[in-house]
């Protein structure tokens, strides 16, 4: 089974932290995502990475930066945590090339107070 | 960019009725349209895709259908049960490898089927 791992479930955060939420994929995908969900908006992209020491900017990337160092680990960053970061975020990796199937992590429920 | 709009919100079903879901998209060159479930607390899982190639595609209860010239694919769940309650959400991928899979989703269906 192909298992994407969130470092954490929850966290809560104060306005202005430095925040790192990170993410691992154990069957060797090259793409991986950071995706932020919220009712009614469904999952929204931040941003995605083709490679190592690739990345792209998805729609919402204000606010947010990544790090893929290691092809197995991607790092989303929240250079100033804000109230309007507090949601809950997804981690995903697929199989290099169009259409193959996404896998996710089980989510960071991230509170920003 | 990809739009994908998705209705209805919400959807609530006696149980062994049918649920039907529909999306829009927005551009032309996205060619890969799956769908994702999620239930409550737990992460968004790949139930069923179709390619543009295709116009429609079944697995047991569920089947999706395409319209390329529209630019809508929609969900048909038959049979409804108590665990097909859940968040379903549309997607849509360009088909060239340069995006990398970049899926883009629809704001997500809450399924409600009653016993």
């Amino acid at each position: 089974d192909v298992k994407v791992t969130q470092s954490s479930r929850y966290l809560v955060k104060r306005t202005g932290e430095k925040v790192f939420l990170e993410c691992v994929q154990d069957m060797d995908h090259e793409n991986m995502f950071w995706y932020r969900q919220d009712p009614g908006l469904g999952l929204r992209l931040i941003y995605f990475s083709y490679d190592v020491k690739m990345k792209e900017k998805g729609d919402i990337p204000e606010g947010y930066s990544v790090s893929r160092e290691k092809k197995e680990r991607f790092s989303l960053i929240l250079e100033s945590a804000s109230t309007n970061q507090t949601s809950m975020y997804l981690c995903a990796s697929s199989l290099r090339g169009a259409g193959t199937e996404a896998f996710f992590g089980q989510g960071t429920r991230l509170t920003v107070v | 960019g990809e739009n994908v709009e998705q209705h209805p919100s919400t959807l609530s079903v006696q149980e062994g009725d049918s649920a039907v879901i529909k999306c829009t998209y927005s551009d032309s060159a996205s060619n890969y349209f799956p769908w994702y479930k999620q239930e409550l607390g737990k992460r968004p899982q790949l139930i069923i895709d179709i390619r543009s190639n295709v116009g429609e595609k079944k697995d047991q209860r569920i089947a999706v259908t395409l319209n390329k010239t529209a630019k809508h694919f929609s969900l048909h769940i038959t049979e409804t049960q108590p665990e097909d309650s859940a968040v379903y959400f549309c997607a849509a991928a360009p088909s060239f490898k340069a995006a990398g899979n970049k899926l883009t989703f629809g704001g997500g269906t809450r399924v409600l089927v009653k016993p």
